[in-house]
């Protein structure tokens, strides 16, 4: 079945510096891929999902790019915010009724 | 103003003894969905249904029922309870259509503890 793999567990970063969380995927198919962030005690949100036409999506100043070729859609921002800190989800979707496969997780830490 | 409503918030269990978890939506999606996050797991996928018919089920235990009477509403009837069932039970939304890829909405979940 599909699967996604988060390697880091837990990332501490300094406010400023650049944040990228890594996500590989494996799957029959061509799987849409998002991110979604939680934030503590809230609920799951998307943050970015990956385009068909391989335009790079962002948003908060967060971008992944889908490469098919080696199976990452690796999460990036230039610079780490203390707002930042959550948790982080890759996750795949190879069919209709968004049956979501989720990675480990990533918890971000941002210090000032 | 929530769009997924789940009650309750937080829940306290005896082992062996049943609880429903309930569960609306009112973004006008076609279709809902439980996810299960716990301390071992990250989140996974239970039960999708779609008008109130059952879509997909990846969860092995039959003591995990999902229950639909409207539309836009499904509870999730947990018999039996076991301490590994302990998490944080989430109930989703989305609107799907033929390309796949859509967002899924979350609720705020339903935080389970069984002792």
């Amino acid at each position: 079945g599909d699967s996604v793999t988060q390697t880091e567990g837990l990332v501490t970063l300094t406010e400023g510096l650049p944040v990228m969380l890594n996500c590989t995927y494996q799957s029959t198919y061509s799987p849409f891929l998002f991110w979604y962030v939680q934030h503590l005690n809230e609920a799951p949100k998307l943050l970015l999902k990956s385009f068909t036409d391989n335009k790079r999506p962002e948003h908060q100043g967060f971008h992944a790019t889908l490469h098919k070729s080696s199976s990452s859609f690796h999460l990036q921002k230039s610079s780490a915010q203390l707002s930042d800190s959550a948790l982080y989800y890759c996750a795949s979707s190879s069919s209709s009724f968004s049956k979501l496969v989720f990675g480990q997780g990533t918890s971000l830490s941002v210090v000032p | 103003d929530p769009k997924i409503i789940q009650k309750p918030k937080y829940l306290v269990a005896v082992t062996g003894s049943e609880k429903i978890l309930i569960c609306e939506q009112y973004l006008g999606h076609n279709a809902m969905y439980w996810y299960r996050q716990s301390a071992k797991k990250p989140l996974e996928f239970m039960f999708s249904y779609s008008y109130q018919k059952l879509m997909d089920n990846q969860t092995a235990s039959s003591r995990f029922q999902p229950q639909s009477s409207k539309k836009n509403h499904l509870d999730l009837q947990i018999t039996a309870l076991k301490p590994d069932d302990s998490a944080t039970y989430f109930c989703a939304s989305s609107q799907e259509d033929r390309g796949g890829g859509t967002e899924v909405f979350f609720g705020k979940g339903t935080r389970l503890t069984v002792v």
